[in-house]
């Protein structure tokens, strides 16, 4: 069994500062990581995704995201954000060498404040 | 490319009822995945078809059931509806070939509310 852990519910960030959106997982066996953006009324988004490799992820709109095995976290950053990141992020883990089976967080609302 | 359509975008529905809920992946995808989303227990894995067979499937009720058809469009059913039923179904597509590794890519979900 696998599970996803986002600390954070809601993250309030004035805008052009930085962020972190922290995500740790919980698996019996090796798993990918994957971040989704959900805007409102819309369906989720891939931001970014680990499978295998250099351990710091680069995504789409200067997301990225570091794969710490040890710690088993997979925080998301971004280095100055902008009003329009305001959204729900969601965290995810799916199982190697399995099927399309994906364990989603609870969700991390990022707003930001102009 | 057209993007993942999901039909309809809103239902509104009575407790005991039943709804289906439709699907049309990405042209070329084989695989298609449903999830639930409510606010209180989040993105809930439902289901996933393959080649019109499920391949995989989440801890729902019996009451859930979908099916794929030749062209990979995806039906998902809910018999008996519940008011605990009422949430946003979103469904996933992927090629499906490279199995978990693959890009899910989401519709905008349908919102189902059951009175």
């Amino acid at each position: 069994a696998q599970s996803v852990t986002q600390l954070d519910s809601q993250v309030p960030v004035f805008e052009e500062a930085p962020v972190e959106l922290r995500c740790n997982y919980s698996s019996s066996v090796s798993v990918y990581l994957f971040w989704y953006v959900q805007y409102p009324n819309q369906g989720l988004q891939l931001l970014l995704k680990y499978l295998s490799g250099s351990t710091l992820v680069k995504g789409i709109n200067g997301f990225e995201a570091e794969f710490n095995k040890s710690q088993t976290s997979f925080h998301l950053r971004k280095p100055s954000v902008h009003i329009s990141d305001t959204a729900e992020y969601f965290c995810a883990v799916s199982q190697r060498g399995g099927y399309q089976k994906v364990t989603f967080g609870t969700g991390t609302k990022l707003q930001v404040i102009p | 490319k057209a993007g993942v359509t999901q039909t309809p975008r809103y239902l509104i529905k009575t407790r005991g009822q039943q709804v289906t809920l439709s699907c049309s992946p990405i042209s070329g995808h084989r695989s298609v995945s449903w999830y639930q989303q409510t606010p209180g227990q989040g993105l809930q894995f439902l289901f996933e078809y393959f080649s019109e067979t499920q391949r995989n499937k989440g801890n729902f009720p019996g009451r859930f059931s979908g099916r794929q058809f030749s062209n990979s469009r995806s039906e998902m059913n809910v018999s008996t509806l519940e008011l605990g039923d009422s949430a946003l179904y979103l469904c996933a597509s992927s090629l499906g070939s490279s199995g978990s590794t693959d890009t899910q890519y989401f519709g905008p979900g349908t919102r189902l509310t059951v009175l």
